[in-house]
């Protein structure tokens, strides 16, 4: 049974810092690893889906890495801003689409 | 990405009855997922919508307590039946296989539905 575990729970950094976002899983036979953002009381927006193939996707400031040899993906968000202030999830799907979901990493940048 | 809608958002209810939540996209998916998110947890399936069959219920659900429908390639629902304090939680409907979408295994989810249990 897949195991998702995000480090570190909770990240608070002062604005412009560059961060770092772990993610490990224990079943290396994935499809895919998605990495999602939650704000307070909504749902969830995809960031970045890298496919078992992939070392990595980049979308405008975000960085998303896959070992899946070391059953680790890492999230970089570069210069960070009040407005990156939210939920980082990750999901790695290994069959059917299903997603396993990581606990999350609460972050808050300070202005 | 598509418009997925889900209705009601909030709702607060009171114990033992049951409350059916929707889910609607704009355009046609291949898969519908419902997931649960318990306060302060993260996000666990609960099963996948099969369109005009019988859903596929994860360990630990049940179609008695959560039923589901898929009459159609957009649109989905899900009952939260017998409800207890438990049940409490945000249910999320998620989908894959947006025509528009390049990755085509690539998942999204609808706003959420707020449910309180009293």
């Amino acid at each position: 049974k897949q195991e998702v575990t995000q480090i570190p729970a909770a990240l608070s950094v002062p604005e412009g810092e560059n961060l770092v976002l772990n993610c490990s899983f224990t079943d290396s036979a994935i499809y895919n690893l998605q990495w999602f953002r939650q704000d307070p009381g909504k749902g969830l927006t995809s960031l970045l889906l890298i496919q078992s193939s992939q070392r990595e996707q980049t979308s405008g400031r975000l960085n998303a890495s896959l070992d899946k040899s070391s059953g680790r993906s890492t999230l970089y968000i570069a210069a960070s801003q009040p407005g990156d202030s939210a939920t980082y999830l990750c999901a790695a799907n290994n069959a059917g689409n299903m997603l396993t979901f990581g606990g999350g990493t609460r972050l808050m940048v300070k202005p | 990405s598509a418009v997925i809608s889900q209705k009601p958002s909030r709702d607060i209810c009171q114990r033992g009855t049951s409350l059916t939540i929707q889910c609607q996209v704009d355009s046609q998916v291949t898969m519908m997922f419902w997931y649960r998110q318990q306060p302060g947890q993260s996000l666990t399936l609960i099963a996948t919508a099969n369109q005009g069959s019988e859903a596929t219920y994860e360990s630990g659900f049940v179609i008695d307590k959560f039923p589901i429908s898929r009459p159609n390639l957009t649109f989905s629902t899900l009952t939260v039946s017998n409800m207890s304090p438990e049940d409490s939680s945000i249910y999320l409907c998620s989908v894959v296989g947006l025509a528009a979408i390049k990755q085509e295994n690539e998942q999204f989810f609808g706003p959420g539905t707020r449910l309180t249990v009293l």
